[in-house]
C-alpha cells in the first residue's frame, strides 16, 4: 500500500523543455491537488481535481496543465519550463473535508 | 490580503517552554481546519484537526475562534523533536476540494 507516489523525486530541467510530473494514489480518494512550495511563499495551489474528467484552476495555474482520466493518476504537465518554475511541488489526495495525504514531492530546478 | 495568514516566525523556544501560534483566514464561510507539520522541506504531514469546542492532543491544543476567524496551536513542554514548521490549513466553503494553506510558523527548540 504505497499512498500517494510522486515520480520523479529530482529533475533538471534546461528552460522551455517540457516535463511531466506524476502522481499516482491507491487510496481511492477523489479529491487531487497539486501544490508548489517557494521559500516565504507557502504551499500554492496550482490544479485540483474532484474526481475523474473533473479539473479546475487554483492560485498559480499559469505554465502547468493537468487531467485526470482515472481516479488513480493526476499528471501534472509543464508545458515549456521557465526558471520562475524551480521549486518544489507537492501531490496531495484527499477524501472529503477530511486529511490530506502528501507524495514525498519533486525538487525541480529549471536552468 | 492572502486567504490564510500565519506569522512565518522563527519562534526560537527553550525546551520545556510553552509556544502558540496563531493563524488567520477570510473567509468566514470556511468549514474545516487543520493544522500540519512539515519537517526539512519534507512532505507535510496532519498534526491534528481543528474543532469549534477546541482540542488537544498530548502536549497540542488547537483552538478555532469563529467569531474573530483565527485558530490557534499551542505547543506545551517543547521538546527539541517538535522544531519544524507548523502550517495551518483551511478548508474552502464551496465543494471545490480547495485547502488552502498558511505560508507556516518555524520553531525551533533549542536545548
Amino acid at each position: 500500500n504505497a499512498g500517494v507516489t510522486q515520480t520523479p523525486k529530482f529533475q533538471v530541467l534546461k528552460t522551455g523543455q517540457s516535463m511531466t510530473l506524476q502522481c499516482a494514489q491507491d487510496m481511492n480518494h477523489e479529491y487531487m491537488s497539486w501544490y508548489r512550495q517557494d521559500p516565504g511563499m507557502g504551499l500554492r495551489l496550482i490544479h485540483y481535481s474532484v474526481g475523474a474528467g473533473i479539473t479546475d484552476q487554483g492560485e498559480v495555474p499559469n505554465g502547468y496543465n493537468v487531467s485526470r482520466s482515472t481516479t488513480e493518476d493526476f499528471p501534472l504537465r509543464l508545458l515549456s519550463a521557465a526558471p520562475s518554475q524551480t521549486s518544489v511541488y507537492f501531490c496531495a489526495v484527499r477524501r472529503g473535508r477530511t486529511e490530506a495525504f502528501f507524495g514525498q514531492g519533486t525538487r525541480l530546478t529549471v536552468v | 490580503r492572502k486567504e490564510v495568514e500565519q506569522d512565518p516566525g522563527p519562534f526560537n523556544v527553550p525546551e520545556g517552554a510553552t509556544v502558540a501560534f496563531n493563524c488567520t483566514y477570510s473567509n468566514s464561510a470556511s468549514q474545516s481546519f487543520f493544522w500540519y507539520r512539515q519537517d526539512c522541506r519534507k512532505e507535510p504531514k496532519l498534526l491534528m484537526s481543528v474543532y469549534s469546542s477546541g482540542n488537544e492532543d498530548g502536549r497540542f491544543t488547537a483552538q478555532l475562534n469563529r467569531a474573530s476567524q483565527y485558530i490557534s496551536l499551542l505547543i506545551r513542554d517543547s521538546k527539541l523533536s517538535d522544531s519544524a514548521t507548523y502550517l495551518c490549513v483551511v478548508y474552502g466553503s464551496s465543494n471545490t476540494g480547495k485547502l488552502i494553506f498558511g505560508q507556516g510558523t518555524t520553531l525551533q527548540v533549542k536545548p
